[in-house]
């Protein structure tokens, strides 16, 4: 079946640090990838996404790139702010016909930012 | 608009009693998720409906858990009886069918369950 595996946390950097958050996939078919960012006490937003082979999605100053070949997409961003602390999840979603859906979550990232 | 809501915030209750959850989707979606959040298993679908009508219910844990969608705008998750291992954080999203798996779910604030 489908999987999504991220790089375990909990991750604390410095303000302004760069971050990336590893994560691959395992699915049959073509699906699209998501990150969610989960802030404490809240439920999942939706961060970035993207549909097809070689897309970036961004947002925020978060990319991801979805790459195929190696079956990841990878969460980045350039200099974290102390507003960034939370939990990311990635996630991928196949259609698999008749209005079904394959949904499948990771296991989440915590981020710490210290000032 | 409210977005997704999601009642009671926090529920305790003790070992063999009925839970109830409750959700309210974004008015105008047609998709709504049930999924339970635990630092040892993660976040775990448990069932969606597509215009209220059961799509998958195969994350559904046991036959003590049940979900129904009367409408378009309420869905209820039922525990009974419960137990100490349904302890967790449950999550109701919703989303648009229109665009297919593109669009993103909205996520409701979850209900904390704890059982004693």
């Amino acid at each position: 079946g489908d999987s999504v595996t991220q790089m375990e946390g909990p991750v604390t950097l410095s303000e302004e640090a760069f971050l990336t958050i590893n994560c691959t996939y395992t699915a049959t078919g073509y699906p699209s990838l998501f990150w969610y960012v989960q802030y404490p006490g809240e439920g999942l937003q939706l961060l970035l996404k993207a549909t097809k082979a070689d897309d970036k999605g961004s947002n925020k100053g978060f990319e991801a790139t979805y790459r195929k070949e190696t079956t990841s997409f990878h969460l980045e961003k350039g200099s974290v702010q102390v507003s960034d602390s939370a939990v990311y999840f990635c996630a991928l979603r196949r259609y698999s016909g008749a209005g079904s859906y394959q949904l499948t979550f990771g296991k989440g990232t915590k981020l710490s930012v210290i000032p | 608009d409210a977005g997704v809501i999601q009642s009671p915030r926090h529920e305790v209750t003790e070992m063999g009693q009925e839970v109830t959850l409750r959700c309210k989707p974004i008015s105008g979606h047609d998709y709504l998720f049930w999924y339970r959040q635990t630092m040892m298993r993660g976040l775990e679908l448990l069932i969606y409906f597509n215009n209220n009508v059961p799509i998958d219910d195969s994350g559904m844990p046991e036959d003590r858990f049940s979900a129904k969608m009367p409408n378009a705008s309420f869905s209820t998750l039922k525990i009974q009886p419960s137990e100490p291992r349904d302890s967790a954080v449950y999550f109701c999203a919703s989303s648009l069918a229109r665009g297919g798996p593109y669009n993103e779910q909205f996520f409701g604030p979850g209900t904390r369950l704890t059982v004693l």
